[in-house]
């Protein structure tokens, strides 16, 4: 059963506009959550994380937003540039002691020059 | 130096052989994991270990096994791989502060 979805596998924007990726989770006991962004031929790289005690973290061009009772959260590229263009993981994991972390499925963004 | 490494890189084996991936890390940490990731699907965990004498499985444990050789080793083994063991295969550390740092990856193809 998947605990952490993506719903949408891709995604096109033109170059200087916003990418809006989306995640929900399924889980309420989930306290802290991740976003990945992956190249082709390598690992999952950290891009930005964000505790249940705040709704926003902002770092430079990438902001993730949390909306505990929606169990939604969602990163934000603006302005989106070429370079950019990866696949996007989003991951959930719960203060438990194990923090294992759960995945999602994926969204693959193309920026458009 | 990459942080992480795996290897092999790429492997393609045959129904039945005995595999072993292997994962090296240089960043200290006490936690070590292995993941595999199908077309189209997330990141989903075999193995986890906490330190050398702490080994734990993950949500798809069934047909492999893994061993804390020390700190900076973690090495998994299909030991009679199946086709349906046809995946990415990503090693992962984490210092316990909720993010993980991932190596390259294995494509593990089993005919």
């Amino acid at each position: 059963d998947q605990q952490v979805k993506q719903n949408s596998p891709s995604l096109s924007v033109q170059e200087g506009r916003i990418s809006i990726l989306n995640c929900d989770y399924t889980n309420s006991m989930f306290d802290y959550f991740l976003w990945y962004k992956k190249y082709p031929a390598e690992g999952p790289t950290f891009l930005i994380s964000i505790s249940s005690i705040k709704d926003k973290n902002e770092d430079g061009r990438f902001t993730v937003f949390l909306n505990k009772s929606a169990k939604h959260l969602s990163l934000h590229i603006v302005p989106s540039q070429p370079g950019d263009s990866a696949v996007y993981f989003c991951a959930a994991s719960a203060w438990t002691g194990a923090n294992n972390l759960f995945f999602g499925t994926g969204t693959r963004l193309t920026v458009i020059p | 130096d990459a942080d992480v490494t795996q290897t092999p890189r790429n492997r393609i084996t045959k129904t039945g052989k005995r595999i072993m991936l292997e994962c090296s890390q240089t960043k200290g940490h006490d936690r070590m994991y292995w993941y595999r990731q199908d077309p189209g699907l997330g990141l989903q965990l075999i193995y986890y270990s906490f330190d050398v004498k702490d080994i734990n499985k993950g949500e798809i444990s069934d047909g492999y096994s893994v061993s804390r050789q020390a700190q900076a080793k973690f090495s998994l083994s299909l030991e009679s791989a199946i086709p349906n063991q046809t995946a990415l295969y990503f090693c992962a550390t984490g210092g316990g502060g909720g993010g993980q740092f991932f190596g390259p990856g294995t494509r593990l193809t089993v005919l």
